[in-house]
């Protein structure tokens, strides 16, 4: 079963506007961890933000938030101010039970976003 | 650069033959994972090291495929027999033992024809 679910293969933005990046998982483990990175073009995956499944406040990383909303087990990324440079692909990844094992993650399958000018 | 590395960063190779890849983590990073990315889908977990102890495969990981983590610091990753199939973007990452956070290399890309 697909434990990570991004709806949007695509996504367009106006450079300077905000864009949210949809991302829904599925577990039952109550101890889990949830992951944004981005892949440009040149393939290096770069971790942009983590919340955890304890964490009370949603997660924010200059530009990058995360609009973490538990009981609907909803993971969204939030980007504002969006720059040509974002462009890329963004995935969404969770990392089940405790512990802090930070690379064992399923990945969503990814939304490419680009930034118009 | 310190950041993790990996080797080659693409590979052509023909069905049937074995290729090899390497990775080297951020130096004081105890963990090192293997993933494999085909094309539109994300990253898909194959395997993890904790120092040079492989802890975890993934049913991914057919008899074909061997990694290994001989001092843990560098990682080998074979595979041997190659098939079309094979075809996909072999990325590595490594993390402390008590980090939040995983870090990628810009992966090896292979190509078997």
């Amino acid at each position: 079963a697909q434990k990570i679910t991004q709806t949007q293969p695509g996504m367009f933005v106006q450079e300077k506007e905000a864009v949210t990046l949809d991302c829904t998982y599925d577990t039952s483990d109550p101890s889990y961890g949830l992951f944004w990175y981005k892949q440009p073009s040149s393939g290096e995956m770069i971790f942009l933000i983590y919340q955890g499944s304890y964490d009370q406040q949603n997660a924010t990383e200059g530009r990058y938030s995360l609009n973490f909303q538990k009981a609907r087990k909803s993971a969204n990324l939030v980007i504002s101010a969006s720059q040509l440079g974002d462009s890329a692909m963004y995935f969404c990844a969770m990392r089940e039970g405790q512990g802090t094992n930070a690379g064992k993650s399923t990945f969503g399958d990814g939304t490419t976003l680009t930034v118009k000018p | 650069d310190t950041g993790v590395s990996q080797d080659p960063r693409h590979k052509i190779t023909k069905r049937g033959q074995n290729v090899t890849f390497r990775c080297d983590p951020i130096s004081e990073h105890n963990r090192l994972y293997w993933y494999r990315q085909t094309l539109g889908q994300g990253p898909e977990f194959l395997t993890y090291f904790q120092n040079e102890a492989q802890l975890e495969k993934s049913r991914l990981l057919s008899d074909r495929f061997s990694a290994e983590r001989p001092k843990g610091s560098f990682s080998t990753l074979e595979i041997q027999r190659t098939e079309q199939g094979d075809s996909a973007m072999y990325l590595c990452a490594s993390s402390s033992f008590w980090g939040t956070e995983a870090f990628f290399g810009q992966g090896t890309r292979l190509t078997v024809v």
